[in-house]
């Protein structure tokens, strides 16, 4: 059964880079289609970007230049950098994977939240 | 870039009734790329269906999916207590940018 597990700081001042590690667990990271999403607390769901087995990345055009996924097949694990934050951007973040497809995710962690404040 | 609305925002019903929820695209959809998750209270989403029809592994049979073109449905043949819960669709584009609809609240009438 293929688990995830987000982490990262909670705590993220304006303007600084927030960081969050999916670690992957029950089954290697390589074949699985990876998407990191978030969501506002008490709004809908965000889709933040893809990234698949290939390192090949797709992002949300909103995030413009601020947004960097990576996976790292050493450690079973994928990556979300996103620059320049404001309160805007306070919301639990998800990351989210399936096997077969990047259009829709089976499995999903439990999602941390991040605050952005000074 | 396709924009999704779902409807009702809100959907009141008892137990046992029959949910049907609406999810429609601004314009048409030419791949199967939907699909529809629900979400309870502090809890990550769960993938119902898939590619526009198909049911996600270990989901009950009465919820089903159905649509073409710009205008897709969840429903729920018979609710039980634990359906009550919120409900998003998303949809992918050829190009893998993908969007969730604002989502639909089944509550307990």
């Amino acid at each position: 059964q293929v688990q995830l597990q987000e982490s990262g700081p909670r705590l993220v001042k304006p303007s600084e880079t927030l960081s969050l590690t999916c670690t992957v667990s029950g089954d290697s990271i390589s074949p699985y289609y990876w998407t990191w999403i978030r969501q506002p607390p008490g709004k809908g769901l965000e889709w933040i970007g893809h990234i698949f087995h290939s390192g090949t990345t797709t992002y949300n055009p909103s995030f413009k230049s601020r947004l960097t996924i990576s996976l790292d097949t050493s450690k079973n694990q994928l990556s979300l950098k996103l620059n320049s934050v404001s309160a805007a951007d306070t919301a639990i973040y998800y990351c989210a994977g399936d096997r077969f497809m990047s259009a829709w995710s089976y499995y999903w962690g439990q999602g941390t939240l991040v605050t952005v404040s000074s | 870039e396709i924009v999704l609305t779902q409807s009702p925002g809100t959907l009141s019903l008892s137990p046992g009734e029959r949910a049907t929820l609406s999810c429609r695209a601004s314009q048409s959809v030419f791949s199967t790329f939907l699909a529809w998750y629900q979400q309870k209270p502090g809890q990550a989403p769960r993938l119902l269906i898939y590619g526009i029809y198909n049911r996600a592994a270990g989901i009950p049979d009465r919820f089903s999916g159905s649509g073409s073109g710009t205008d897709f449905t969840l429903t729920i043949s018979r609710l039980e207590p634990e359906d009550f819960a919120m409900y998003y669709c998303q949809y992918s584009d050829d190009s893998r940018h993908s969007t969730f609809g604002p989502g639909t609240k089944v509550d307990i009438k």
